[in-house]
């Protein structure tokens, strides 16, 4: 999708196919990476995590890829449904203590029936 | 095992006044963090407690911002004489160690008017 001024960038996709929403990141240090989920009114919601010592993790009908030479993270999405029509944030983990979540700024995901 | 609860889900504060956020941990979690989402925006880091005990404080303004997590009870993220501009979602996560994944609470959304 393409961001329009300060609206998050959207991502419409047909039902039953499939969807890659992507995410860079700028620390080169950074180790863990989470994929949020988050609905209307809700907190965000734990979809997967992968480590900086692997490039490509999976789960179920979801996948991330890590790409470190140009700092890139994808969430790959098969077979989108309905309910998964929401908000996805990618994060990074940073801080003294790794304590910290580094959030992306988002993309809409929406899924047309 | 209830998830991580926040209270209240609304809270609306003319400006000048105090506005108190609570966050109960999931059961068993000892690790507390508090972090801020205006809209169509990622979740900032606030702060990181532990019981007793604030580790990282280094999201949280620098003044009429607190934030605690007492021995028995729940945290809580004070904010004294609120602007306009504390107009925000207020989210509460809680983790069983360090290392662990966070769960994230429905979180409280503050007006000021």
């Amino acid at each position: 999708g393409e961001s329009v001024g300060l609206h998050l960038p959207t991502l419409s996709v047909q039902e039953g196919d499939n969807s890659i929403i992507n995410c860079a990141y700028s620390n080169s240090a950074s180790d863990y990476f989470i994929w949020y989920k988050q609905e209307s009114g809700k907190g965000p919601q734990f979809i997967i995590d992968i480590r900086s010592n692997m490039d490509k993790r999976q789960g179920q009908r979801v996948t991330v890829l890590l790409n470190k030479t140009v700092k890139h993270l994808s969430l790959q999405i098969a077979a989108t449904q309905p309910g998964d029509s929401a908000v996805y944030f990618c994060a990074e983990k940073v801080g003294e203590y790794g304590n910290k979540l580094v959030f992306g700024a988002g993309t809409i995901l929406r899924v047309k029936s | 095992n209830a998830g991580v609860m926040q209270n209240p889900r609304h809270l609306v504060r003319r400006r000048g006044q105090e506005a108190r956020l609570r966050c109960s941990p999931m059961k068993g979690h000892s690790h507390v963090y508090w972090y801020r989402q205006l809209p169509e925006e990622g979740l900032k880091f606030m702060v990181y407690l532990q019981k007793e005990n604030i580790i990282d404080e280094s999201g949280m303004p620098k003044e009429r911002f607190s934030a605690e997590f007492p021995k028995e009870g729940p945290s809580i993220l004070r904010i004294q004489q609120v602007v306009r501009g504390d107009s925000a979602a207020y989210f509460c996560a809680s983790s069983p160690q360090l290392a662990a994944e966070a769960f994230f609470g429905q979180g409280t959304r503050l007006t000021v008017v």
